[in-house]
């Protein structure tokens, strides 16, 4: 079975100061991960996805993760936090051997961004 | 490209009616999901459509039923309404035997249930 953990459901951060969000995950195959942002009111944008190729990814809007297998963590960084980055941010997992597999999320970190 | 659209956007019914949200996946993908996304929560994996059957199913009652068309678009049926039904509604679409992973989620429908 294959589960995430977000730790923190609400991070607050001073606009320009670094952006971390955890995530740790479980699976018993090789993991296919993802980060998605949900702004108010919208749906789910892919931010980044770990694929068992390079295990620094970079995303959109200047976010990176990096996938560490010995942690199970998959954590979320951006060196200098924008007000438009206000929103809630999913990590997510799925099976790395199908290609349409269901994805299973997390519970979510809603990070607020200070003037 | 088009992306992958949802309809209606909100919707209010009545415990113990039936409604149908509707989703038209994006150009070239094959397979559709459904995710229920109650306030505060991550989506939580309904089911999944391919070539016209379901592919998948996550813990969710057979009052919950979809369907798929020729042209790959979607239906979630949900009968018998409760107020937990009460929800965001996400639409996904994907490539079944392509080369990515990820899905690419609609807007989303907001069901109300009172």
């Amino acid at each position: 079975a294959q589960s995430v953990t977000q730790l923190g459901s609400h991070v607050s951060v001073s606009e320009g100061a670094l952006v971390l969000l955890r995530c740790n995950y479980s699976s018993s195959v090789p993991p296919y991960l993802f980060w998605y942002v949900q702004y108010p009111n919208q749906g789910l944008q892919l931010l980044l996805k770990y694929t068992s190729a390079a295990t620094l990814v970079k995303g959109i809007n200047g976010f990176e993760a990096e996938f560490k297998k010995s942690e199970t963590s998959f954590h979320l960084t951006k060196p200098s936090a924008h007000m438009s980055d206000a929103a809630e941010y999913f990590c997510a997992v799925t099976p790395g051997y199908s290609s349409a597999s269901k994805i299973i999320f997390g519970s979510g970190t809603r990070l607020s961004i200070r003037p | 490209e088009t992306g992958v659209t949802q309809s209606p956007t909100h919707l209010i019914k009545t415990r113990g009616q039936q409604v149908t949200l509707r989703c038209s996946s994006q150009s070239g993908h094959n397979t559709v999901s459904w995710y229920q996304q109650a306030l505060g929560q991550g989506p939580q994996f309904i089911f999944q459509y391919y070539r016209e059957e379901e592919n998948g199913r996550g813990n969710f009652p057979p009052r919950f039923s979809g369907l798929q068309f020729p042209n790959y678009s979607s239906e979630l049926n949900v009968n018998a309404l409760e107020l937990d039904d009460s929800a965001l509604y996400l639409c996904a679409s994907s490539l079944q035997g392509g080369l990515t992973y990820e899905q690419y989620f609609g807007p989303g429908t907001r069901l109300t249930v009172t």
